[in-house]
C-alpha cells in the first residue's frame, strides 16, 4: 500500500504526557498537511511542511505543539503536556507540490485520546 | 466572513432524488477546487476536483462560478450510500489550502 501512513491509529496519554503522531507521505510527495478535527467539526488545518521547512504554521497552537518534516524519515507531530482539549482525529495528508491542481492523499488518522 | 463556508446541513434527502449544495469562498485567488467526502470518523476521500468549465463524474456534477465565487455538487439518483459529510478545499497561492466546515448529506430510503 502506498497511501499515506498514519501511526499509530490510536493513542492514549494521561494528561501531562507527550503525544508523537507519525506521518509518511506517499511515495514522491514532498508536502505534508496535518490537520485536527474535534468530534462533530470540521477540518482544521494545523502546519504545512515540506522537507526539512515548515512553510505555514498558521494553525498551530502557539504553545505545547511542534511539527517536523525531516530529511529522512516521517513527518512527526508532537504535543508536549497533553490536555483534555488536545482529544481528537488528527489527520496527516500529503500531496506531490509543485503547480495547482493536485488534490491531497489523506492517511487514516491517528485518535489521540487523553485520560 | 470565514474564508470557506458550507451550510451544514444535513439535507435529508429521498432515496433516488436529487441534492446540491454550494461552497462559497471570499479569497477571489483561489485557484484550485476540490470536493472531499468524509464518512463519520473516517479519514477524507477525493471526490473531484472542480474545473472552470465544470465537470461530472457519474451522479456527481461540480460547478465553478468564480463571478459569484461558489462552487457547487450535485448528486443524482442519490444511493443510501453517498450519506456523509461533503467538504470543499480550495487552493491558493502557495499552496494554502482551507477547508469548509462540511456539509452533511443523509439519504433516507
Amino acid at each position: 500500500n502506498a497511501g499515506v501512513m498514519q501511526n499509530p491509529r490510536h493513542l492514549v496519554r494521561r494528561r501531562g504526557q507527550e503525544a508523537r503522531l507519525r506521518c509518511s507521505p506517499m511515495k514522491g510527495h514532498s508536502h505534508v498537511y496535518w490537520y485536527r478535527q474535534l468530534p462533530e467539526e470540521g477540518l482544521k488545518f494545523m502546519v504545512y511542511l515540506q522537507k526539512e521547512n515548515i512553510i505555514d504554521e498558521s494553525g498551530m497552537p502557539k504553545e505545547r505543539f511542534s511539527a517536523e518534516f525531516p530529511k529522512e524519515g516521517p513527518s512527526i507531530l508532537r504535543i508536549q503536556q497533553v490536555v483534555r482539549g488536545d482529544s481528537a482525529a488528527y489527520f496527516c495528508a500529503s500531496s506531490p507540490g509543485g503547480q495547482h491542481h493536485q488534490p491531497q492523499h489523506f492517511g487514516d488518522g491517528t485518535r489521540l485520546s487523553i485520560l | 466572513r470565514k474564508e470557506v463556508e458550507q451550510d451544514p446541513g444535513p439535507f435529508n434527502v429521498p432515496e433516488g432524488a436529487t441534492v446540491a449544495f454550494n461552497c462559497t469562498y471570499s479569497n477571489s485567488a483561489s485557484q484550485s477546487f476540490f470536493w472531499y467526502r468524509q464518512d463519520c470518523r473516517k479519514e477524507p476521500k477525493l471526490l473531484m476536483s472542480v474545473y472552470s468549465s465544470g465537470n461530472e463524474d457519474g451522479r456527481f456534477t461540480a460547478q465553478l462560478n468564480r463571478a459569484s465565487q461558489y462552487i457547487s455538487l450535485l448528486i443524482r439518483d442519490s444511493k443510501l450510500s453517498d450519506s456523509a459529510t461533503y467538504l470543499c478545499q480550495l487552493k491558493a497561492a502557495g499552496n494554502k489550502l482551507t477547508f469548509g466546515g462540511g456539509t452533511r448529506v443523509l439519504v433516507k430510503p
